[in-house]
């Protein structure tokens, strides 16, 4: 399977706890994105890399969440002391070096973390 | 500031009828892209089908075609001969100024119907 990849599918944690997820894009491809989906709404974007480069953020990355992209491969998503309101979808995605113009960005399954 | 705007929160049709599911957008940049995606109860985003601001003609992949009219700032979705397979989130989504990210809308849930 060549696809995008995220690991865990699932993550129930307790508030306060710090969590982390994997997303191992498409192995060609150099852009990577993090999206939030909460129930009844659409994705919303949280930060992208070009290979290892962190070129955006989002306002609603708070100092509590963290990306990286140490070799411009996978990339990880921190939480820290996470909160009620951290419950949601978080997609990867990735797209090629021809960017939006030649291609659509290939998401992954997703995490779907519960906060208690 | 970009937006999308989907106005209709569920739709229902008749499994082998079409279905238009709208999108009205909002950009000051004259050039930009739009994207419709489908949403399964599996979570995983499928792009169906893309539509540039240059392009003359309204795109068109298999059953899904994209009604663009761009005076009315509109990139509506038609799905031809819906199947039962069809039932999911779609949403619309644009490219934000720069072309580094993707804006969606609300998204639309299609239930299709025997």
């Amino acid at each position: 399977d060549t696809g995008v990849s995220q690991d865990p599918r699932h993550k129930i944690t307790k508030r306060g706890q710090n969590v982390t997820f994997r997303c191992d894009p498409i192995s060609e491809h150099n852009r990577l994105y993090w999206y939030r989906q909460t129930l009844g709404q659409g994705p919303e974007f949280l930060t992208y890399f070009q290979n290892e480069a962190q070129l955006e953020k989002s306002r609603l990355l708070s100092d509590r969440f963290s990306a990286e992209r140490p070799k411009g491969s996978f990339s990880t998503l921190e939480i820290q002391r996470t909160e009620q309101g951290d419950s949601a979808m978080y997609l990867c995605a990735s797209l090629g070096q021809g960017g939006h113009h030649q291609s659509e960005e290939y998401f992954g399954p997703g995490t779907r973390l519960t906060v208690t | 500031a970009q937006k999308i705007t989907q106005t209709q929160p569920g739709m229902f049709v008749q499994e082998k009828e079409a279905v238009t599911l709208d999108c009205t957008y909002d950009t000051s940049d004259p050039s930009y892209g739009l994207f419709w995606y489908k949403q399964p109860s599996s979570g995983e985003m499928i792009f169906l089908i893309y539509q540039g601001s240059y392009d003359q003609q309204n795109a068109t992949e298999g059953r899904y075609s994209l009604n663009f009219q761009k005076a009315r700032k509109s990139a509506n979705l038609v799905i031809s001969a819906s199947q039962l397979g069809d039932s999911a989130m779609y949403f619309c989504a644009m490219l934000s100024g720069g072309y580094n990210k993707l804006i969606f809308g609300a998204g639309t849930r299609l239930a299709v119907h025997p």
